[in-house]
């Protein structure tokens, strides 16, 4: 149980262009998930939290209108990077809090895979 | 000071040893606490979470907290060249659902 999938594993594009990522719950609903960047040899910065049916909380210096969150269902939230430049190049890695109760009762978050993203 | 801290290592072990990773926090209040395996370039993986001051364990794996020092810890039993990989320790604070990462501590187990 507990599984989060990422689309797309990796991407590069031009800079300028538009990107989305795309991150899902499998087997569980996840009324909230976050969004993390992660540079090489650093750890986990978390940049916004997705709530579903809400907007998404940003973290300070994150910038809302650059990296747009949608969390339209409660298995689906996606990150739009616009206007990609070269130095949003990143690790972005989407995690999905489990609620509810028994094993999985202490809201603890699950992780996707990761989408690594290049912007020539 | 930062709210979670680790020592970023590298941490060498031989195979078959105990490795001992350490986390302290700065956040008297925190209640929930996790640790996370990160291979290179791949996403976290949660491995243990642990709540209650004590040990907690599962298979190889020990968590230990101790909320009057702000300190928790994970042992890994028998260490295999396939834990090795950074560590992870992040806290739930206050009554959000953030978790605060430390900067993770790479373990390499030596054949």
């Amino acid at each position: 149980g507990a599984v989060v999938s990422q689309h797309p594993s990796w991407v590069i594009c031009k800079s300028g262009t538009s990107v989305k990522i795309e991150c899902r719950s499998l087997d569980f609903q996840a009324t909230t998930m976050f969004w993390y960047r992660q540079f090489p040899k650093q750890s986990l910065m978390l940049m916004a939290t997705s709530n579903e049916g809400s907007k998404a909380t940003y973290e300070q210096g994150v910038e809302k209108d650059k990296f747009l969150i949608n969390h339209a269902s409660l298995t689906l939230s996606t990150l739009t990077v616009t206007s990609a430049h070269p130095e949003d190049s990143s690790f972005y890695i989407c995690s999905a809090r489990t609620t509810g109760q028994g094993a999985n009762s202490y809201n603890e978050q699950f992780f996707g895979p990761g989408t690594r993203l290049t912007v020539l | 000071q930062k709210e979670v801290e680790q020592n970023s290592g590298p941490l060498s072990v031989p195979e078959g040893a105990i490795a001992s990773l350490n986390c302290t926090y700065s956040d008297r209040g925190s209640q929930s606490f996790f640790w996370y395996r990160q291979y290179s370039g791949k996403s976290p993986e949660l491995i243990m979470s642990i709540y209650s001051n004590g040990d907690k364990e599962d298979g190889r794996f020990t968590a230990q907290l101790n909320k009057a020092s702000q300190y928790v810890s994970l042992l890994i039993r028998d260490s295999q060249p396939s834990d090795s990989a950074t560590y992870l320790c992040a806290v739930k604070t206050g009554g959000g659902n953030k978790l605060t990462f430390g900067t993770g501590t790479q373990l390499k187990v030596e054949l």
